[in-house]
Order: structure tokens, then C-alpha cells, then sequence
């Protein structure tokens, strides 16, 4: 079945980049996501990417998608201890099709 | 607020016990989605349901079962509950039109987290 792997914890100072990196199986993927949970709420969807793209940049957040090696990441500029949460990395196939989530990589910020 | 709510927001109960877990969808979305996080296996997705009919199952043991109504509010229902089944439920819509359907945004309840004494 579909799979997705990412890193379980990141930590990072303040004003650092952050990288959290992901893997995915399935091949057949159209959409990529980045998902942020803070404490205590529910999963918000922060960015996603198609699939025939390779980057896609969106103020702090940037994307980085390699298809041949099924691999995404996820880059925050200038963290801030704001963004201290749990990423999300997930993919589907679109349209009604379930999206699979990975495990979730805990980002701790450090001031 | 992502408009999709969930009652209640904190069950504590016994094993052995059966609870139901209530999950409104956002207005319009005809589909939901009910997911289990757990410390120690992340997010699992359990049961999909599309304008009342199940639509994909995850890994959704046959202890539990879902249904989604006519008012298209869903229902979780977890029985015979053991210590394992403490986690965060939490309950999705998927937008049925508009620029957010076309690229599957989920949208999340706020979770009810379930202790199993």
C-alpha cells in the first residue's frame, strides 16, 4: 500500500532555516501536502504541490519536489517559534481518492 | 476555524466500553473523513464517506464502524474499547467545489480525544 515517511522530530534556533524532508511510494500521486498541526487544533493544510512541478514558494515556505526519487521537502526562512507545530507530509491522487499521511515531524524552535 | 466541528472535544471510559464520536462536515462537503493519531503510529486514516455511502476503509479495525446521515453529519463508533484505543480522533471534509476541491484540501475538525481507563 501507499506509504509516506518523514523524520519524527527537528529543532531548530530562531531565526534558522528549517528543513523537513519526506518520502512517498506511490507513484500515481498528483498532489503533495504540507499539513501544519499546532497544539491542541486540528491539521491545516500550509501548502501543496503538483505533481509535474519541482518548486513552489510561497513567502517563507518553499517546496521541493524530486518525482524520479519520490522525495519532498519542506523549507521555512527565517523560523520563528510560531511555527514550532507537527508537519504533515501527504500525498493523493486527487479528486475523491484518500490522501495518505506520514507520521508528522516535530519542529521545536528554539528563541 | 476550519468549520467542521466534532463532539465531544474529551471522552474518558472504561475498557470494554463503546462510545460514539460525532463529526459535523463543513457546509456543502458531502464527504468525510475520520483519522486516528496515535504517539505511536502517527496519523492513520480510517473510513471514507461520500453523500452517506462509505467510499474507501483504512485501517479501520472491525471493532469500530462509521455512517454518515442524510444531513450528512458522520458518526464514529468504537466498541468492546481496550487501552489501545486511546488516541485523537479526528474527522475531515473534503470541499465539494471551488479552487480547494480540485486539489483534495481536507479540512479538520479540532479532534476528540479518547482515554481508555
Amino acid at each position: 500500500g501507499e506509504d509516506v515517511e518523514q523524520s519524527l522530530f527537528l529543532s531548530v534556533r530562531e531565526g534558522d532555516s528549517s528543513v523537513i524532508n519526506c518520502t512517498y511510494t506511490d507513484s500515481s500521486s498528483t498532489y503533495l501536502y504540507w499539513y501544519k498541526q499546532e497544539p491542541g487544533a486540528g491539521l491545516q493544510l500550509l501548502t501543496y504541490i503538483f505533481s509535474n512541478m519541482d518548486m513552489k514558494q510561497d513567502q517563507r515556505l518553499t517546496v521541493l519536489l524530486n518525482k524520479k526519487d519520490k522525495h519532498l521537502s519542506l523549507r521555512i526562512a527565517d523560523t520563528q517559534t510560531g511555527d514550532s507545530a507537527i508537519y504533515f507530509c501527504a500525498s493523493g491522487a486527487g479528486g475523491y481518492q484518500k490522501v495518505t499521511f506520514g507520521t508528522g515531524t516535530k519542529l521545536q524552535v528554539i528563541p | 476555524d476550519s468549520g467542521v466541528t466534532q463532539t465531544p472535544k474529551h471522552l474518558i471510559t472504561a475498557t470494554g466500553q463503546r462510545v460514539t464520536l460525532r463529526c459535523s462536515p463543513r457546509s456543502g462537503d458531502l464527504s468525510v473523513y475520520w483519522y486516528q493519531q496515535s504517539l505511536d503510529q502517527g496519523l492513520q486514516f480510517l473510513i471514507q464517506y461520500y453523500n452517506g455511502e462509505e467510499r474507501a476503509k483504512g485501517n479501520i479495525l472491525e471493532r469500530f464502524s462509521a455512517q454518515q446521515f442524510p444531513d450528512l453529519h458522520s458518526e464514529l463508533n468504537l466498541s468492546s474499547l481496550e487501552l489501545g484505543d486511546s488516541a485523537l480522533y479526528f474527522c475531515a471534509s473534503r470541499a465539494s467545489g471551488g479552487p480547494a476541491s480540485s486539489y483534495n484540501e481536507q479540512f479538520f475538525g479540532p479532534g476528540t480525544r479518547l482515554t481508555v481507563l
